[in-house]
């Protein structure tokens, strides 16, 4: 089992849609989480962290399901601009070096007018 | 708001030379990173630093090397760059809760 994984898609739905996410991890004592927005040809930004009692910012939502070991991330409402690659990434466990921290392959997200 | 910036957008290279890439952030931050990211592949780390002068070895480090002299600067070295250097390399920057920021990246071609 890869250490993170995460559907490639593409998700492609219309402007106005709900859409979510997963993102599976595999070290159990992975300690926090975030997920990142990267545009076409451009760095990927930091979105927003990921707490275990949830984290919303206007219309998105992440959570982690520490039991089943995965996040997640909803879009209400989505928007044109949303349409990204969404990337989760996964932080050791505590003490451990920055080195193990671990990109997913990311969520290609499109969305149609 | 942080910034990190890269010292070139794109690069052409031929095969054999040495290549430098220089990347600056003005947060001070103590931990960078160098990533190559390949389609299919996602982001890969090369090397890390968590200090000056002080690095960790990545998942590729083979054929790279780098170097932190002050903290604000992390520069990745390609000896002798090779076809299969071509890709999209990226610096990053974080404190210790690591949240990262990613410069722009550079667009290498190796030719």
């Amino acid at each position: 089992r890869k250490e993170v994984e995460q559907d490639p898609g593409p998700f492609n739905v219309p402007e106005g849609a709900t859409v979510a996410f997963n993102c599976t991890y595999s070290n159990s004592a992975s300690q926090s989480f975030f997920w990142y927005r990267q545009d076409c040809r451009k760095e990927p930004k930091l979105l927003m962290s990921v707490y275990s009692s949830g984290n919303e910012d206007g219309r998105f939502t992440a959570q982690l399901n520490r039991a089943s070991q995965y996040i997640s991330l909803l879009i209400r409402d989505s928007k044109l601009s949303d349409s990204a690659t969404y990337l989760c990434v996964v932080n050791p466990p505590l003490g451990s070096s920055a080195s193990k921290i671990i990109f997913g392959s990311g969520t290609r997200l499109s969305i149609r007018p | 708001d942080v910034k990190v910036t890269q010292s070139s957008r794109y690069l052409v290279k031929r095969t054999g030379e040495k290549v430098f890439l220089e990347c600056v952030q003005d947060m001070d931050h103590e931990n960078m990173f160098w990533y190559r990211q390949d389609p299919g592949l996602g982001l890969r780390l090369i090397y890390f630093s968590y200090d000056v002068k002080m690095k960790e070895k990545g998942d590729i480090p083979e054929g790279y090397s780098v170097s932190r002299e002050k903290k604000e600067r992390f520069s990745l070295i390609l000896e002798s760059a090779s076809t299969n250097q071509t890709s999209m390399y990226l610096c990053a920057s974080s404190e210790v809760t690591y949240e990262q920021y990613f410069g722009p990246g550079t667009r290498l071609t190796v030719t």
